[in-house]
Formats: C-alpha cells, sequence, structure tokens
C-alpha cells in the first residue's frame, strides 16, 4: 500500500541554520504531497504542498519539490529560527477506497539560540 | 471563523469500557477525518464523512464507528476498548473530501486505557 518514510529526529540545530528533513515515499499513480507542522501546544497545520511532479511547494520560508523519479518530497529551509522548533510530517493523499492523507511518522525539530 | 474544536481533551477509560469522542468542524467545512496517534508516530486514518456518509476507512476493526450530523460535526466511537487504543485521537476537516482541501486538526483528545 501507499506509505510514507521519514528521516527519524529529533534534529537540532542552530539558529540560522541550514534545515533538510528528507521524505521519501511509495504509492500507486501520481498523489499530491504535503507537509504539515504540529507546534508545541497546537494542532496540526498544513505548511506546503505539491500536487503534480516537479512541482515546487513553498510557505514561511520552507520549500519541498516532489521528485517523481527519485519519490521524494525533502522539506528544506535556508535559515531556521527558534519559532521553527516543531514537529514536521511528511504526508500523500490516497485516493484508493476512499480519499484520504497517509502520515509519516514526524520528525522533531530543535533549533537553538 | 472557528476552528476544529475536540471533546474532551483528556479521558481515562477501563478495559472493556466504551467512549464516545466529538468534534466540531470548522465553519463551512462538510468533511471529517478521525485519526489515531499513538505516542511518537504520525496520525493513522480511522476513517472518513462526507455529507453524513462514511467515505472511506482504514485499517481499524468495526468497534470503531463514527456519525455525521447534519451540521457537519462528529463522533468517534469506540466499544471493547483495549489497553492498545490509548492514543491521541484527532479529528480534521476540509472544505471537501479531496486533496484539495488541506485538512485542518483540532488539538485532539487523549485517551489513556487502564
Amino acid at each position: 500500500g501507499n506509505s510514507v518514510t521519514q528521516m527519524e529526529g529529533p534534529v537540532t540545530l542552530s539558529e540560522e541554520a541550514f534545515l533538510t528533513i528528507n521524505c521519501t515515499y511509495t504509492a500507486t499513480g501520481y498523489p499530491s504531497l504535503f507537509w504539515y507542522v504540529q507546534y508545541p501546544g497546537e494542532g496540526l497545520q498544513l505548511l506546503l504542498k505539491a500536487t503534480k511532479a516537479d512541482d515546487k511547494g513553498s510557505n514561511k520560508g520552507f520549500e519541498a519539490t516532489y521528485r517523481k523519479e527519485t519519490t521524494s518530497f525533502h522539506l528544506e529551509k535556508g535559515s531556521v529560527q527558534v519559532s521553527d522548533s516543531a514537529v514536521y510530517f511528511c504526508a500523500l493523499s490516497d485516493r484508493t477506497g476512499g480519499f484520504k492523507t497517509i502520515f509519516g511518522a514526524g520528525t522533531r525539530l530543535f533549533v537553538k539560540a | 471563523e472557528t476552528g476544529v474544536t475536540q471533546s474532551p481533551t483528556h479521558l481515562i477509560k477501563t478495559r472493556g469500557q466504551q467512549v464516545t469522542l466529538r468534534c466540531s468542524s470548522q465553519s463551512g467545512h462538510n468533511t471529517v477525518s478521525w485519526y489515531q496517534q499513538a505516542l511518537g508516530q504520525g496520525p493513522q486514518f480511522i476513517f472518513q464523512y462526507y455529507r453524513e456518509e462514511e467515505n472511506g476507512r482504514g485499517n481499524f476493526p468495526p468497534r470503531f464507528s463514527g456519525l455525521q450530523f447534519p451540521n457537519y460535526s462528529s463522533e468517534l466511537n469506540v466499544n471493547a476498548l483495549e489497553l492498545d487504543d490509548s492514543a491521541l485521537y484527532l479529528c480534521a476537516s476540509s472544505l471537501g473530501p479531496g486533496d484539495d482541501s488541506p485538512l485542518h486538526f483540532g488539538n485532539g483528545t487523549r485517551l489513556t486505557v487502564t
């Protein structure tokens, strides 16, 4: 079945460091891909999405490009801030047996001042 | 606009009991999805309701059941609770069932089964 694999955390970075969180997927067809973020004490919220191959999703300085050839959707940010500390979830849409979103296990990011 | 609200926030039940969790969807949203999130894991899809009908179900046993009401709020019912049902239960609403409609999550209900 469809699935998402993302790098294990926690990831600890200093402020202004470059961030990459790896995400790969297994899917039949052409799913949409998402990154959701969960800040401390808050619910999950959509960070960005891409709906077809080579699309780049971006928001709040974060970017991810839908790479069909490598089945990847890595999350990047050029300069992280303390306020980016959160848990990041990679996800994909699955249309088999009704629509649903499938999530990875999440990667916790700590950013130190 | 009012976001997704879930109640209760925390709940403790005994094995074998039954539980009902509630979710009010965001204004204008007609689709509700329920997820189970174990500690340190990503959310696992339980089922989705669209216009009061079940519109997809994940790999959960029939003792997990749900309802959606005419105002699009929803309930998750779990019968014959097991210890492994201890988890954070998340409700998410969306404008529709497709992937053009991002999920808007509530803060969840933390269920502990003893």
